[in-house]
């Protein structure tokens, strides 16, 4: 199993703030991603990335970017907050086959 | 192409058997089960490859068809602990882009 931290586990922010989910995992892994889900619904690939300096979109569109300059960290930024960014953020690594994921992070935007 | 889970919701005794269905329309590379819990992440049970691989682990186990593109997931003898939501992932080929989950199944057991 993979080490996956991610912060904050909870985050309760007003519209327009600028906010940064953090993650990093321990076990060197290249491959690493960010889901998205809401309460009792599926996982939506929202990015991911094969190694430093690699990123990508996923299938669900979002207004969030990411950065992967160091192996082991993959953060997630949303430059303007709104309420339709309410959901849960999940990170998730790969050594190649399977995927682990995070605790992931409840982000509430008022 | 998101993969078809069914049932969409189980309620169960303990000690009963469940069977989980996914289905996709396209080929296959795996299957990956998950379970989370309300609350928490999901939880990575096993994965199967293309080539009507079963695998098992304890009670849980789960095969995949390839000619359907249908990999089904048995809980035997079902617990108390199995309650969750049980989530397919699907690859179409090795290395894919992350993996394209079902909209998830409901598992309730009942003492």
């Amino acid at each position: 199993e993979a080490d996956i931290y991610q912060t904050p586990r909870y985050l309760v922010i007003g519209t327009g703030k600028k906010i940064t989910l953090e993650c990093s995992q321990t076990m060197g892994h290249d491959k690493m991603y960010w889901y998205q889900q809401d309460p009792g619904m599926e996982l939506h690939l929202i990015h991911y990335s094969y190694g430093v300096n690699s990123t990508e979109k996923g299938d669900l569109s979002s207004e969030s970017t990411v950065s992967r300059i160091r192996t082991e960290h993959f953060p997630l930024t949303l430059e303007s907050a709104r309420p339709s960014h309410t959901s849960q953020y999940l990170c998730a690594s790969s050594p190649g086959n399977t995927i682990y994921f995070g605790e992931g992070s409840w982000l509430t935007v008022v | 192409q998101q993969p078809v889970q069914s049932p969409q919701a189980v309620i169960l005794r303990e000690g009963e058997d469940a069977v989980i269905n996914c289905s996709s329309s396209k080929a296959l590379y795996s299957v990956h089960w998950y379970r989370q819990k309300h609350g928490e992440a999901p939880v990575f049970l096993m994965i199967l490859l293309k080539g009507g691989e079963q695998k098992g682990h304890e009670k849980i186990s789960a095969s995949f068809n390839e000619k359907k593109q249908q990999s089904s997931l048995y809980l035997t003898a079902s617990q108390l602990s199995y309650s969750g939501t049980y989530f397919c992932g699907t690859e179409k080929s090795q290395g894919a882009d992350g993996l394209t989950f079902g909209k998830g199944t409901h598992l309730i057991i009942q003492p």
